[in-house]
């Protein structure tokens, strides 16, 4: 399996505070992504990265930032968290030549 | 919206082959099919992929129509722990070697014993 972890694994927090989710890899794989995934449904991309410094806004980008000043680290946050980012957000890396994604265990977020 | 269509859920006895079906019927000629699952909530985990060939691998085998237009995952001897949401995608292609994957709600598999 693809070194790739996730931190916290569950966090709650209350409307309006910043919360930043950690996704580190050990594999120097050049793309990351984050996703939210809602119950019963797939996984919506919010960011992903190809590169230090490069990154792009998927299709569920409001209301979130994300950072990667080094290779190995990319950052989700929320600014201001509202309830309805309560979900659970993975990260997934892929290597230059790679077809598929590795997705890390997943961030359960509840924003009360 | 997502650009696959799949069965909301199916049941298959264990030991016996699964067969997944999947809808795809505005895909490009560069876009690829991939299949992941997620078991109870982990990260989603790859499956398999393809572009027109068939294809088959240590976990499934991918079947393509001829159009394109469908494909169907087979799990040729469902365990218990093959019971899982499988999710069928079509890439849509970006720029350099850069994709997104388009997610739909995907098909719960309950292999029954």
């Amino acid at each position: 399996d693809a070194g790739i972890t996730q931190s916290p694994r569950h966090k709650v927090t209350e409307t309006g505070t910043p919360v930043t989710l950690r996704c580190h890899q050990t594999e120097n794989h050049r793309y990351m992504y984050w996703y939210r995934q809602d119950p019963g449904h797939g996984l919506r991309l919010i960011h992903y990265s190809y590169g230090v410094k490069d990154t792009d806004k998927g299709e569920v980008s409001d209301g979130y930032s994300v950072s990667r000043s080094k290779t190995e680290d990319f950052l989700l946050t929320l600014e201001s968290a509202t309830s309805s980012q309560t979900s659970v957000y993975f990260c997934a890396i892929r290597g230059d030549s790679e077809m598929r994604q590795f997705f890390g265990p997943g961030t359960r977020l509840t924003v009360l | 919206d997502a650009k696959t269509t799949q069965p909301t859920s199916m049941d298959c006895a264990e030991g016996r082959a699964a067969n997944l079906p999947c809808n795809h019927s505005t895909i490009s000629g560069n876009e690829y099919v991939y299949w992941y699952r997620q078991i109870h909530s982990q990260g989603p985990q790859y499956i398999i992929h393809g572009l027109k060939n068939n294809e088959t691998n240590e976990m499934a085998s991918l079947i393509i129509t001829e159009d394109r237009k469908s494909s169907t995952l087979i799990l040729p001897h469902a365990t218990l722990r093959d019971t899982a949401v499988y999710y069928c995608i079509v890439r849509v292609a970006g720029e350099d070697s850069n994709y997104q994957l388009i997610w739909g709600a995907g098909t719960k598999l309950i292999i029954k014993p």
